[in-house]
């Protein structure tokens, strides 16, 4: 079945640490996302990336990074510098590459709890 | 990044009555739009998105939504709520999500 997987679904974290969430797609798409939901504001852009090799900042980049070095995988690093990491996480893909023309098919999600 | 705006945060109807969930971006151009579904604890998935084909959009599930060009909206309806459209909805247009509006729907 072609999809996206997210991993792990639940994240414990302490203050201070760095954590890393994946993201794989087998949809051979070429755009993927991160996004940040929070109750009552919907989804935020983190980081986007369009290409193997290149990713753009969203709206709310600090404090993440990302890498793009294999079409199929797009992992997120929660940094310590990130002052509220606590929330859930989206990681989805296109088959177009403009931001937002096409339709975003997402993984299930991953809840960050910093301790 | 369009702005999109959702208004009512929390709708809440009868089963069997009709589903209305507005949504207005800012642009006057014409945008790509859609409409997602998300269930407790799992990621987002389509309803339905503005192609520019048909002014009238249908999608999965019985429901459908109307792009006006004039009012800038594309809001969301669906005739008969059925207990498992509870869910949040988002729309989506150009680069931006709306906030969500949480449907729940009364036996």
């Amino acid at each position: 079945d072609g999809g996206i997987t997210q991993s792990p679904k639940y994240l414990f974290r302490k203050e201070g640490q760095n954590v890393t969430l994946s993201c794989e797609q087998n949809l051979n798409h070429d755009a993927m996302y991160w996004y940040r939901q929070d109750p009552g504001q919907g989804l935020r852009l983190i980081y986007y990336s369009q290409i193997v090799n290149d990713f753009q900042k969203g709206d709310i980049a600090e404090g993440y990074s990302v890498s793009r070095e294999k079409k199929e995988s797009f992992p997120l690093t929660v940094t310590s510098a990130q002052k509220n990491p606590t929330a859930f996480y989206l990681c989805a893909s296109s088959s177009r590459t403009g931001l937002n023309t096409g339709e975003l098919f997402f993984g299930e999600g991953s809840r960050l709890t910093v301790l | 990044a369009q702005s999109v705006t959702q208004l009512g945060s929390h709708v809440s109807v009868s089963e069997g009555a009709l589903v209305l969930l507005r949504c207005n971006y800012s642009s006057s151009v014409p945008p790509y739009l859609f409409w997602y579904v998300q269930y407790p604890n799992q990621g987002l998935q389509l309803l339905l998105k503005y192609t520019s084909a048909a002014t009238l959009v249908k999608g999965i599930n019985g429901f459908e939504a109307e792009f006006k060009k004039s009012e800038t909206s594309f809001h969301l309806t669906k005739p008969s709520a059925h207990m498992s459209d509870a869910a949040e909805y988002f729309c989506a247009a150009g680069g931006g999500f709306g906030a969500g509006t949480t449907v729940t729907v009364r036996a």
